[in-house]
């Protein structure tokens, strides 16, 4: 059965830091990883995609990395702002099926 | 882009009733749609699996009866809560995964808040 689990489960920092958002996986025999947004109380909003055969995705100020050998992603937060403060989920996909982490609480503080 | 609405988005109810949730693909057609269950500061758990014209498959520990799920359409998946009760309160949250592409493309409903006094 997959395992997803992030670290840390808060964070908070002072605006302008860079970040990063650690998620681990029990099985490595993945088709993708997933990282989402979250705001209180909303759905999901898709940051960023994986492949199992990529390495790395980049969207903006943000960068996602895959190590699916390790079972390990980072999502990279570059000059992080105050609209930023959300939770932020890792999901990999195994099948047709979506396992998330539970999250790590961001604060970024202005 | 693809976009998935429920309705409602929250609603409260007294312990007993029972809540129906709906779940639209607006823009695409969805072969499979998935409901999702989040408690308060928790991830998001699966509950079951419904593709269009059959039986939902439900995950273990997921009361089939309790929580009935109908997908009669490429567009519309319904999941209703029956005799709800507080401990049922939870954040239930739907996608739809589009027809033709991978399991990778699943679009996320807003989500609906369920509270049940």
């Amino acid at each position: 059965k997959q395992e997803v689990t992030q670290i840390p489960a808060a964070l908070s920092v002072p605006e302008g830091e860079n970040l990063v958002l650690n998620c681990s996986f029990t099985d490595s025999a993945i088709y993708n990883l997933q990282w989402f947004r979250q705001d209180p109380g909303k759905g999901l909003t898709s940051l960023l995609l994986i492949q199992s055969s990529q390495r790395e995705q980049t969207s903006g100020r943000l960068n996602a990395s895959l190590d699916k050998s390790s079972g390990r992603s980072t999502l990279y937060i570059a000059a992080s702002q105050p609209g930023d403060s959300a939770t932020y989920l890792c999901a990999v996909c195994s099948g047709s099926r979506l396992t998330f982490g539970e999250g790590t609480q961001l604060t970024v503080n202005p | 882009g693809a976009v998935v609405s429920q309705h409602p988005s929250w609603v409260i109810c007294k312990s007993g009733t029972s809540v129906k949730i709906e779940c639209r693909s607006l823009d695409f057609q969805a072969t499979t749609m998935f409901w999702y269950r989040q408690f308060p500061k928790q991830s998001l758990m699966l509950m079951a699996t419904s593709n269009e014209g059959s039986k939902a498959t439900y995950e273990q520990g997921v009361e089939k009866d309790k929580f009935l799920i109908n997908h009669a359409s490429l567009t519309l998946s319904t999941l209703t809560v029956t005799s709800a009760h507080p401990e049922d309160s939870s954040f239930y949250i739907c996608s739809a995964e589009a027809r033709g592409q991978g399991a990778d493309t699943q679009y996320f409903g807003p989500g609906t808040r369920l509270t049940v006094l």
